[in-house]
């Protein structure tokens, strides 16, 4: 069964470094997202990507974050100037065409911000 | 828009029935749903109200006078021990996921 796939697993970075998170959602979706989960918190939406371009952001995504389709399989999230609070696991998910299709999730990546 | 998961944690014995309470607060016509999470492995979907089926021996209905969406399974088994995590997706394009704070299954031998 296809699988939207996650790298890396656990990321490790100074604050006011720039981190990239990346993924490869399932290669027939069309739609892609970024969730968050702070330890102990519930998953966040962050931002949703249609036909290469941003269709929802919340009101987390703010400036410090981009997301960016490079190419034809890789989808990723890029956090400028991170603070420590920006620490917590990061779910890519993607899903097909249509209202309300199921949403498959990646393993996540964990972020530590230091 | 909001999903409310009551229990941080139910603890149940193999075979007793399970409740995974989830409540909804939506103008619109939702969508809901159940993710799975297994120990370290990646949410799942489990359930879709949609769909009306049932999956590991569980069931959702969707209850719309009392805006809620209650997961449950007649007998537990160890192997259901996992996070729970009940979804809100509000349609449209975006078909963004409002998810509740998740309810850890513990079933007991």
């Amino acid at each position: 069964e296809p699988e939207v796939t996650q790298t890396p697993s656990h990321q490790v970075t100074q604050m006011g470094q720039e981190v990239i998170l990346r993924c490869v959602p399932i290669s027939n979706h069309l739609y892609f997202y970024w969730y968050r989960q702070i330890l102990g918190q519930k998953v966040e939406f962050l931002v949703s990507f249609y036909n290469n371009e941003i269709s929802e952001k919340s009101e987390i995504f703010d400036d410090q974050f981009s997301v960016e389709r490079p190419d034809g399989s890789n989808f990723t999230l890029k956090i400028r100037s991170t603070k420590l609070e920006d620490s917590a696991m990061y779910f890519c998910a993607s899903s097909d065409y249509g209202a309300n299709q199921p949403q498959h999730f990646g393993d996540g990546t964990r972020l530590s911000i230091l | 828009q909001r999903v409310t998961q009551p229990e941080k944690l139910l603890s149940v014995f193999k075979g007793a029935p399970v409740e995974l309470k989830c409540n909804y607060s939506y103008s619109g016509s939702p969508e809901l749903f159940w993710y799975v999470q297994y120990s370290r492995q990646r949410l799942q979907l489990l359930l879709r109200h949609i769909s009306r089926e049932s999956i590991k021996g569980f069931t959702a209905d969707l209850n719309k006078g009392e805006t809620s969406f209650h997961l449950k399974k007649p007998f537990a088994q160890e192997e259901d021990s996992a996070m729970y995590y009940c979804a809100l997706g509000r349609g449209g394009a975006t078909n963004k996921l409002i998810f509740g704070t998740g309810t850890l299954l513990a079933v007991q031998p």
